[in-house]
């Protein structure tokens, strides 16, 4: 069984760093694209950065570019995202997602979130 | 501003049946990409119901179906259960290598 497991979610001050971290199991990690979905708390879902299996290419939503990175251990079976300049409206609940194995634009399995809030 | 437009709200009586559309543009589902829909439940994380317009994953009731018109794609619940009660998103791919989510559409089951 597929498990996603987010971790490092806190309070934060506006312009301090975070660093998100998502342990996999119940899959082959190495051979699967990676995600970051965040959800501000009642509002929707936004996709916020990806990376290919192997690390090489990334991707991210213009809300975040130059502020966020994210990395993956595969050794490790995890998943990163470095957060820094943060502002209060990266408040929200981060989700580690997968692809979907049958078509890799959608998003396969989530985890249960880790919730970041930025505030003074 | 959500890149593509769902209606905030939809309802329907036990055994009826929904439709919930989701509007998009020329480089998002114009553009030919997949449309997927999630359904996220109360206090929990999204869950792949619809991938690539009207495919079903496994253990996903034939009672949700998905299709396609132009800019357009629609999911369909026949056969409404009080558990279907939840917030369905639609998600698409938009040229700009970016994945784009509708704002989200809150089912109640009346």
């Amino acid at each position: 069984e597929v498990e996603l497991v987010e971790s490092g979610g806190t309070v934060v001050q506006p312009g301090g760093s975070l660093r998100l971290s998502c342990v996999a199991s119940g899959f082959p990690f190495d051979g699967f694209s990676m995600h970051w979905v965040r959800q501000a708390p009642g509002k929707g879902l936004e996709w916020v950065a990806h990376l290919t299996w192997d690390g090489d290419f990334a991707s991210y939503a213009d809300s975040v570019k130059g502020r966020f990175s994210i990395s993956r251990d595969n050794s490790k079976n995890s998943l990163y995202l470095q957060m820094n300049s943060l502002r209060v409206e990266d408040t929200a609940f981060y989700y580690c997602v997968t692809d979907f194995e049958h078509s890799s634009s959608a998003f396969g399995d989530w985890g249960r979130g880790t919730l970041v809030t930025v505030s003074s | 501003q959500s890149v593509l437009t769902q209606p905030p709200s939809v309802s329907g009586a036990p055994g009826q049946r929904v439709t919930i559309t989701c509007t998009g543009s020329g480089s998002n589902i114009g553009a030919g990409h997949d449309v997927h829909w999630y359904q996220q439940l109360p206090g929990t994380a999204p869950k792949l119901l619809i991938y690539r317009y009207s495919s079903r994953p496994s253990g996903v009731p034939a009672r949700f179906s998905g299709s396609r018109s132009g800019t357009s794609a629609s999911l369909v619940i026949t056969g409404l259960q009080p558990e279907d009660e939840a917030v369905f998103y639609c998600q698409s791919y938009d040229d700009g290598l970016r994945r784009v989510f509708g704002g989200g559409t809150r089912l109640t089951v009346l």
